[in-house]
């Protein structure tokens, strides 16, 4: 079953815009995480953020998780046509158990 | 440092036909997961195991489906008898996890891209 949803499904900017991507879930969670997805390859973990924090930053990517709307957004800045990718939000729900993954939202970076 | 190992990387059966998928974890790695992605029902969890048990096979499918792990350095995913509905790209990924721990990253393979027809 689907734990989380991404929003939109997909999204097509210009390179140098900003691009921002949301999950929302449905039960409460330890951590929450976000995968990257090459066409034909596998996902590639890219940040991780845990249920007592509400941002985080790691390069271009900016994430924020707001527990009490059970909901995560993934920001891209100053996208690049490398970007373009599916981006997967996942969350495990308590230790031991697997992550569950979205559906993805696929983002277009045109130069 | 070698990632997820998967073969076959493609495979195309006939309907009735048996399909064995082959995963290597990452050496250290004490958790392997198989995931099933296919564009209506997006990334499946199909089964879990943790230091070579099964934790959770309620993704499994139905009985034509199975899956092992003899050892920590190798699972496979079987289906006998596969059918067209059956075409996916199937992932093993895999994470080191501490007992008690969550949050932990996993790493994927790069797919098993199964056409029966």
């Amino acid at each position: 079953s689907q734990q989380g949803e991404e929003d939109p499904q997909a999204l097509s900017i210009q390179e140098g815009e900003n691009a921002t991507m949301n999950c929302s879930y449905k039960t409460s969670i330890n951590n929450l995480q976000w995968y990257r997805q090459n066409s034909g390859r596998g996902l590639v973990h890219l940040i991780l953020i845990r249920s007592n924090e509400r941002e985080k930053h790691s390069g271009r990517l900016r994430v924020t998780l707001d527990t009490s709307k059970k909901s995560s957004s993934l920001l891209i800045t100053a996208s690049r046509a490398a970007d373009t990718a599916s981006y997967f939000c996942a969350t495990d729900v308590r230790a031991g158990t697997a992550l569950i993954f979205g559906k993805g939202t696929t983002l277009s970076v045109s130069s | 440092d070698a990632g997820v190992i998967q073969s076959p990387r493609h495979e195309v059966t006939e309907m009735g036909q048996e399909v064995t998928l082959r995963c290597k974890p990452i050496s250290g790695h004490n958790s392997l997961f198989w995931y099933r992605q296919t564009m209506m029902r997006g990334l499946e969890l199909l089964i879990y195991f943790n230091n070579n048990v099964p934790i959770d096979d309620s993704g499994m499918p139905e009985d034509r489906f199975s899956a092992k792990m003899p050892n920590a350095s190798f699972s496979t995913l079987k289906i006998q008898p596969s059918e067209p509905r059956d075409s996916a790209v199937y992932f093993c990924a895999s994470s080191f996890r501490a007992q008690g721990a969550s949050g932990n990253t996993i790493y994927f393979g790069e797919g098993s891209w199964l056409t029966v027809v």
